[in-house]
């Protein structure tokens, strides 16, 4: 089982805001990044650190963390950001461990 | 531009060794931690264990047993081994990039991160009779 506790399914209306969450004990002393995966594609950094995002990815994609939960907030949601969203960290002993996916719908 | 190339036997029998190879192009070796993610069908992603430049590994406790990660870095390249698989490791293997960094955050201390920033494109393998 996961360390990292992500609800498996979420949807927003085009245009609007959407917060995936991760929770998990090692989140408060890791910070998460988030990976975005679409339909037979691997998966693409979205955010990582504090709340930075690779070159590319636009700034409706933006990342926050309190205690032992991180979220990926999406401003202004677009048809393409439809996608299953995993966050990543390490666990109490150091391994690494993603969250167990979140599928997003936009309607 | 770093891309990651990844190959290997995409079709095994139950209790043969799975073999991938992942090569960097294009950028540094050193100073990352090279890693594999697996993903079965319809499921999500598992992390497997990371290696870095100088042979320093960490595996995932639920397959220590059966994975061997190494590093070749005369050709850029890392590779996995996963012994007497069976039909449960059928799966898309990945292959990705991560390294390390740190903020400081007032009031609450170093936070350090872990994140994957480039990924091959994956390799499915099946096991099966």
């Amino acid at each position: 089982s996961s360390e990292l506790t992500q609800d498996p399914a979420v949807s927003v209306a085009l245009g609007q805001t959407v917060r995936i969450t991760c929770q998990g004990d090692s989140l408060r002393s890791y910070s998460a990044s988030w990976y975005q995966q679409k339909p037979g594609q691997a998966p693409v950094l979205v955010i990582y650190g504090k709340n930075n995002r690779p070159s590319g990815i636009p700034d409706r994609f933006s990342g926050s963390s309190s205690g032992n939960t991180a979220s990926l907030t999406i401003t202004g949601a677009q048809a393409e950001d439809e996608a299953d969203y995993y966050c990543n960290s390490r666990d109490s002993s150091g391994k690494g461990v993603f969250g167990g996916g979140t599928k997003l719908t936009v309607l | 531009q770093v891309q990651l190339q990844q190959w290997g036997a995409g079709l095994l029998k139950p209790s043969e060794t799975l073999s991938l190879t992942c090569a960097v192009y294009g950028g540094s070796f050193s100073g990352y931690y090279w890693s594999w993610i697996r993903q079965p069908p319809g499921k999500g992603l598992e992390w497997i264990g990371e290696i870095n430049h100088s042979g320093s590994t960490n595996y995932n406790p639920s397959l220590k047993s059966r994975v061997t990660i190494s590093v070749d870095t005369s050709k850029n390249q890392f590779s996995l081994k996963l012994s007497s698989v069976t039909a449960a490791d059928t799966a898309v293997y990945y292959c990705a990039r991560g390294q390390w960094d740190y903020y400081d955050s007032s009031g609450y201390g170093r936070y350090y991160y872990y994140y994957m920033d480039v990924w091959g494109k994956g390799t499915t393998v099946t096991v099966s009779s």
